[in-house]
């Protein structure tokens, strides 16, 4: 089963408003990593923060991250149309180091 | 620095063929991992393989193997193809484990397998 899931599924917001995903998630973890997928090609890693942190910051895009709620959210403030893509997250299971992914934020920025 | 490549990008096979994917790391890395993305499973992780040896596996039947060479590079190979096997199947890698500290794995453009 997925260890991380995203919220929402789907998103369409217009250029230059924030957008928010968020990521629950079910064990402890090491990190808890978002990357970035533009229509069906390789990921791009966006950003990474360690359990024992609470907030990073990334340019444009702020990451949170909850571990007694075992959530994170990424903002992205000022949206662009490039910025449209596939969102997700990773996380680095304390248990047995596999990273596992969620399925995602289907994230589409309105001109 | 040159990226991760994977051979080919696309590929179409039929039920019961045999497939055999390459990835190549980026120069350094030690590590690589392989997923599969379905659009209804969503990324799912196969195996990660570290100086030549399998050290973590995702939950794939026995159909689904790989292996790394002394060069990093690695491949994957699925026999007996089924229909639900066509994917997209991507894979990454990073200096160390993947799990391991604050590490990033860099993914390559994926191979995208079809099977009729």
């Amino acid at each position: 089963s997925q260890q991380g899931e995203e919220d929402p599924q789907a998103l369409s917001i217009q250029e230059g408003e924030n957008a928010t995903m968020n990521c629950s998630y079910k064990t402890s973890i090491n990190n808890l990593q978002w990357y970035r997928q533009n229509s069906g090609r390789g990921l791009v890693h966006l950003i990474l923060i360690r359990s024992n942190e609470r907030e990073k910051h990334s340019g444009r895009l702020r990451v949170t991250l909850d571990t007694s709620k075992k959530s994170s959210s990424l903002l992205i403030t000022a949206s662009r149309a490039a910025d449209t893509a596939s969102y997700f997250c990773a996380t680095d299971a304390l248990k047995d180091d596999k990273i596992i992914f969620g399925k995602g934020t289907r994230l589409h920025i309105l001109p | 620095k040159a990226g991760v490549t994977q051979t080919p990008r696309y590929l179409i096979k039929t039920r019961g063929q045999q497939v055999t994917l390459s990835c190549s790391p980026i120069s350094g890395h030690r590590s690589v991992s392989w997923y599969q993305q379905t659009p209804g499973q969503g990324l799912q992780f196969l195996f990660e393989y570290f100086s030549e040896t399998q050290r973590n596996k995702g939950n794939f039947p026995g159909r689904f193997s790989g292996r790394q060479f002394s060069n990093s590079r690695s491949e994957m190979n699925v026999s007996t193809l089924e229909l639900g096997d066509s994917a997209l199947y991507l894979c990454a890698s990073s200096l160390v484990l993947a799990g391991v500290g604050t590490d990033t794995q860099y993914f390559g453009p994926g191979t995208r397998l079809t099977v009729l």
